[in-house]
């Protein structure tokens, strides 16, 4: 079985360009999360999705954004990028949204300069 | 609100050693506690998953406990070789029927050396 695949791996961008970055979840699965990692800051949850639907966002401000689609792939989006965007995304997968395991893919590393 | 905490932030021990890892958090309506590796610029590797109803779960040479009482959770790790050298997180999903909300909340980890 597959496991959760991000994609691209890694990304370079410009401070005020935008970024778009891709998880596919395990087959099977309907719920994709994404989380933050910073030195500084350790993992910070970014939002989830289940069934297409937003179900929770964390702090983060409105230049970060998501979606889902119907095959449960999920892409999320960042505008306007700032240096302290520079971070490790890391999408998890879960069959439903309660009281489950959660599945994490390699992540996909953002160097904003 | 809750927090998790991981004590020692960082550990160095020489193969073949027995050690414990700690995890403390400050609000017992939990769902369940899970226990990660991570790998440097990697992504997480779910270790073991105790739900909030069990006291212990072991995987190999892994063991970890959950005292949802107290607030704890420790992973024990037997026998250790250099390949277990990696971050060590734990994290802790809350109970969303006593007004959780549904995201996994993370320590900061504790980054283990084993030295051959």
């Amino acid at each position: 079985k597959a496991g959760v695949t991000q994609t691209p791996r890694y990304l370079i961008k410009t401070r005020g360009q935008q970024v778009t970055l891709s998880c596919s979840p395990i087959s099977g699965h309907r719920s994709v999360s994404w989380y933050q990692q910073t030195p500084g800051q350790g993992l910070q949850f970014l939002f989830e999705y289940f069934s297409e639907t937003q179900r929770n966002k964390g702090n983060f401000p409105g230049r970060f954004s998501g979606r889902q689609f119907s095959n449960s792939r999920s892409e999320m989006n960042v505008s306007t990028l700032e240096l302290g965007d520079s971070a490790l995304y890391l999408c998890a997968s879960s069959p439903r949204t309660t009281n489950t395991e959660a599945f994490f893919g390699q992540g996909t590393r953002l160097t904003v300069v | 609100k809750q927090e998790v905490t991981q004590i020692p932030a960082a550990l160095s021990v020489p193969e073949g050693e027995n050690l414990v890892l700690n995890c403390s958090f400050t609000d017992s309506a939990i769902y369940n506690l899970q226990w990660f590796r991570q790998d440097p610029g990697k992504g997480l590797t779910s270790l073991l998953l105790i739900q909030s109803s069990q006291r212990e779960q072991t995987s190999g040479r892994l063991n970890a406990s959950l005292d949802k009482s107290s607030g704890r959770s420790t992973l024990y790790i037997a026998a250790s070789q250099p390949g277990d050298s990696a971050t060590y997180l734990c994290a802790v999903l809350p109970d969303l029927t006593q007004g959780g909300s549904e995201k996994l909340v993370f320590g900061k980890g504790t980054k283990l050396t084993v030295n051959p």
